[in-house]
């Protein structure tokens, strides 16, 4: 168990509204990663983080944004949910340098 | 650009082998292989750095060749337990820290 945590791990909403999803470690590891996963696609990278207020886009960031002000927790939000967001989404730490990466147990989200 | 995997799916009987490409176009810093079941979050299975490097994990094994930068996961004398999507997780030279994973190979052992 590497200590990752994500809340929630279900949520349905609608079209238009906010979404927050957050992943608490307690590992105190620098880096941290969003994904969302979709069929035919794997894992693909949203967001990251490689320490308090250091953020980056990754290849799918688009109508997200996330949020790191404290090292245990990293939040992905969706400012406007939209169907095509309808997605399981996965954070994952590492210590950095050439390290595995642990992954939470996924979020997954419905937006109707 | 996503690595790219291959084979789609592969199914297999007890006993036998299976081998599994990750190819990308970029010049990578490393490798990762990870497994995952149903349901469940992706799992580490092993990371490669140099290149020819070899790492194994039970009857598990990968290579790496830096060269042609493609990467095979080798499943000798599948079991059961074997039975999963396959990722491959990509670092490159000029984005370290950022990963790219393949579309995934699912693997399924049939006693």
């Amino acid at each position: 168990d590497a200590g990752i945590t994500q809340s929630p791990r279900h949520k349905v909403t609608e079209t238009g509204t906010p979404v927050t999803l957050r992943c608490h470690q307690t590992e105190n590891h620098r880096y941290m990663y969003w994904y969302r996963q979709d069929p035919g696609h794997g894992l693909r990278l949203i967001h990251y983080s490689y320490g308090v207020k250091d953020t980056d886009k990754g290849e799918v960031s688009d109508g997200y944004s996330v949020s790191r002000s404290k090292t245990e927790d990293f939040l992905l939000t969706l400012e406007s949910a939209t169907s095509s967001q309808t997605s399981v989404y996965f954070c994952a730490i590492t210590p950095g340098g050439p390290s595995e990466q642990y992954f939470g147990p996924g979020t997954r989200l419905t937006v109707t | 650009q996503q690595p790219v995997q291959s084979p789609q799916a592969v199914i297999l009987r007890e006993g036998e082998d299976a081998v599994i490409n990750c190819s990308s176009s970029k010049a990578l810093y490393s490798v990762h292989w990870y497994r995952q079941k149903h349901g469940e979050a992706p799992v580490f299975l092993m990371i490669l750095l140099k290149g020819g490097e070899q790492k194994g994990h039970d009857k598990i094994s990968a290579s790496f060749n830096e060269k042609k930068q493609q990467s095979s996961l080798y499943l000798t004398a599948s079991q059961l337990s074997y039975s999963g999507t396959y990722f491959c997780g990509t670092e490159s030279r000029d984005s370290w820290g950022k990963f790219q994973f393949g579309a995934g190979t699912q693997v399924v052992v049939t006693p």
